[in-house]
């Protein structure tokens, strides 16, 4: 089945600077990629996702770039701000199979 | 439009009674997933669910966990008997039909046994 390795494991970052999560998905039928956000003691929720028939979708200080012949993809932000410390999932769904997910990545933004 | 809501939010027991988590997912949602999240690590699948067929359930312990959505609505997890390693927090999700769509989360169902 499909594998999902996140790295890093944790992040810290200065506010304002930018942060780089990455991902690599094993199965090459993998289409979707999304990426979620999981604030202390909250549901995860979809920042963004990418499909695979697109190389980069921005929205804001968000983006996601996927590179499909290496299997990887990765989430910037820019402008880091407080509010962005949280837990960051990514993910790999086949068609409308399940989501298989990283094992996060916590994000601290130091002010 | 309300959200993917679960029931009971905590739940604390002993080892080896049972127990029961509630999820009721978005009105029209038909893919509904069951969710276990250790601390500090990522969602992992328990069950899949296409209306009432539950279409992935290789990774749900059978020996002990059991889930049901009758009428392809609501769902149940329950787990009997419990040990203490199944402390964690059971996640439910839903997500409209077709391939690539946004899975909605529950909050959470954090199940601590003693």
């Amino acid at each position: 089945g499909e594998n999902v390795e996140q790295h890093p494991s944790t992040l810290s970052v200065q506010e304002g600077d930018s942060a780089v999560i990455k991902c690599t998905y094993s199965d090459s039928a993998s289409n979707y990629f999304p990426w979620y956000k999981q604030e202390l003691g909250k549901r995860p929720q979809l920042i963004i996702d990418i499909r695979s028939n697109v190389g980069e979708k921005k929205d804001q200080r968000i983006a996601v770039t996927l590179n499909k012949t290496a299997k990887h993809f990765s989430l910037h932000i820019t402008e880091t701000q407080p509010e962005d410390s949280a837990v960051y999932f990514c993910a790999a769904q086949i068609g409308n199979e399940k989501l298989t997910f990283g094992t996060g990545t916590r994000l601290t933004i130091i002010p | 439009e309300a959200g993917v809501v679960q029931s009971p939010r905590y739940k604390i027991i002993e080892k080896k009674q049972p127990v029961a988590f509630w999820c009721n997912p978005i009105s029209g949602h038909n893919t509904l997933y069951w969710y276990l999240q250790n601390l500090g690590q990522g969602p992992e699948l328990l069950i899949r669910y296409e209306n009432e067929e539950a279409v992935d359930d290789s990774q749900l312990p059978k020996d002990r966990f059991s889930a049901e959505r009758l009428k392809g609505v609501d769902s149940t997890l329950k787990i009997q008997p419990a040990e203490l390693g199944d402390s964690a927090v059971y996640l439910c999700a839903s997500s409209s039909d077709g391939p690539n769509t946004e899975a909605f989360f529950g909050q959470g169902t954090r199940l601590t046994v003693v």
